[in-house]
């Protein structure tokens, strides 16, 4: 069963911590993606990787860092220099040779 | 630099009435123009999708009407239903390229 597996569902964050919200996915996708969405709010994008070993910024990297090891994995980790990260976490990914995306079921932060 | 604007924000419609959201963009190499339905506490999903060589693409109850001269896009959903209430995102992108979103539309469709 192919697709994107984001988790955990919900993650609770003390003030000062780095937390690490993972994304894996088994479509063979090439391209990987995170986005940050406020309440009401559109979609900003936080960082993508394009290939294993390479990622750019996107428009609200700051606080905000990732890895790409493997094709599969594209973790995310909101660092405490992030002042406001209480927000919905989506992954997604595209193929080489296709148009779109594929998004996760996503992971709601909450600083406590 | 907005390159994608999506109105209207917000829109109420009555069951059985036709819901349009519009998308206009800047950059004339966009060459693929899909719309993503997301529900609450859930990823946007793909609903439909055109490219610029044809003016109308219609699934189901779901339209996508392409005016490319005008750089403009909309989606129609006939006969709206109350499992419609979404939010929808336009979108645009150029080559194999990331995905450049519009702010979204909240559709609440009432019985």
């Amino acid at each position: 069963d192919g697709g994107i597996t984001q988790s955990p569902k919900y993650l609770f964050r003390k003030e000062g911590q780095n937390v690490t919200l993972s994304c894996e996915q088994n479509l063979n996708h090439d391209a990987m993606y995170w986005y940050r969405q406020d309440p009401g709010q559109g979609l900003r994008l936080i960082y993508y990787s394009q290939i294993v070993n390479d990622f750019q910024k996107g428009d609200i990297a700051e606080g905000y860092s990732v890895s790409r090891e493997k094709k599969e994995s594209f973790p995310l980790t909101v660092t405490s220099a992030q002042k406001n990260p209480t927000a919905f976490y989506l992954c997604a990914t595209s193929g080489a040779q296709t148009y779109g995306y594929t998004f996760g079921s996503g992971t709601r932060l909450t600083v406590v | 630099q907005q390159q994608v604007k999506q109105s209207p924000q917000s829109l109420i419609v009555q069951k059985g009435g036709i819901s349009i959201i519009n998308c206009a963009y800047e950059n004339t190499a966009f060459d693929y123009f899909p719309w993503y339905q997301q529900f609450p506490g859930k990823g946007p999903a793909l609903l439909i999708a055109i490219r610029p060589d044809v003016s109308e693409k219609k699934e189901g109850r779901f339209t996508i009407s392409f005016n490319k001269s005008a750089k403009q896009f909309s989606l129609h959903i006939m006969d709206s239903q109350p499992g419609d209430s979404a939010t929808y995102f336009c979108a645009v992108t150029g080559g194999y390229n990331k995905l450049i979103f519009g702010a979204g539309t909240r559709l609440a469709v009432h019985p």
